[in-house]
């Protein structure tokens, strides 16, 4: 099946500081997906980005499709943006990469 | 707003006592899911309806059973839960197999 990597397992960051995240997948896909996990454990939609770059506020996401990657982007991180981020992919069915843990200190 | 609820949000249950954990949807989307997140890993996908077809996934154990009545319902069965099955389950919905997967807050079960 599809596998999926994202780097780097754990970030920590100082408030302010800006931060990219990334997700390599093995094959082409028909979708992809980014979530926040908050400590409650819920997933949050951040984007759906099979292709292209979007923003969202302070976070935007690039996916090049034909290059099998995407990027997170968050800017002028704060502390409510800790969590895990997980990227997801689907082909046949969603796959989801093992996360980056990210810490943001006051 | 439209949603997928979830409920109830713990459940604890005994070694080898059936338990249904179930999920709702507003937003009329014909695909449901469910997934298993355990502790520092990833959701991992249990099985899916796309309307009224059930697809499991391969490796996904026997003792897990799913049912959906109805297009806004959709119920994860665990016969005889483990001490392994305690995790976070997360029920997901799209309008289809490969677009937006909106997730619901989660059970999360504890089995003693």
């Amino acid at each position: 099946g599809i596998q999926v990597e994202q780097s780097p397992p754990d970030l920590i960051l100082q408030e302010g500081a800006n931060s990219t995240l990334r997700c390599n997948f093995s094959d082409s896909v028909n979708n992809l997906q980014w979530f926040h996990q908050n400590p409650w454990g819920q997933l949050i939609n951040l984007f759906y980005i099979p292709s292209g770059t979007k923003q969202n506020g302070r976070l935007s996401a690039t996916t090049v499709a034909t290059e099998r990657y995407s990027l997170l982007y968050i800017s002028s991180s704060q502390t409510t943006d800790s969590g895990v981020y997980f990227c997801a992919v689907v082909s046949n069915d969603m796959r989801f990469g093992a996360g980056t843990r990210l810490t943001v200190k006051p | 707003d439209a949603m997928v609820i979830q409920n109830p949000r713990y459940q604890v249950t005994q070694f080898g006592k059936p338990v249904t954990l179930s999920c709702s949807q507003t937003l009329n989307h014909n695909v449901m899911y469910w997934y298993q997140q355990k502790s520092s890993q990833a959701p991992k996908l249990l099985f899916h309806y796309y309307d009224k077809d059930f697809n499991n996934e391969a490796d996904t154990p026997d003792n897990f059973q799913s049912r959906r009545p109805n297009t806004s319902f959709c119920f994860l069965d665990i016969r005889s839960p483990g001490l392994g099955d305690a995790a976070m389950y997360l029920c997901a919905t799209s309008r289809g197999p490969t677009q937006t997967q909106y997730f619901g807050p989660g059970t999360r079960l504890l089995v003693l």
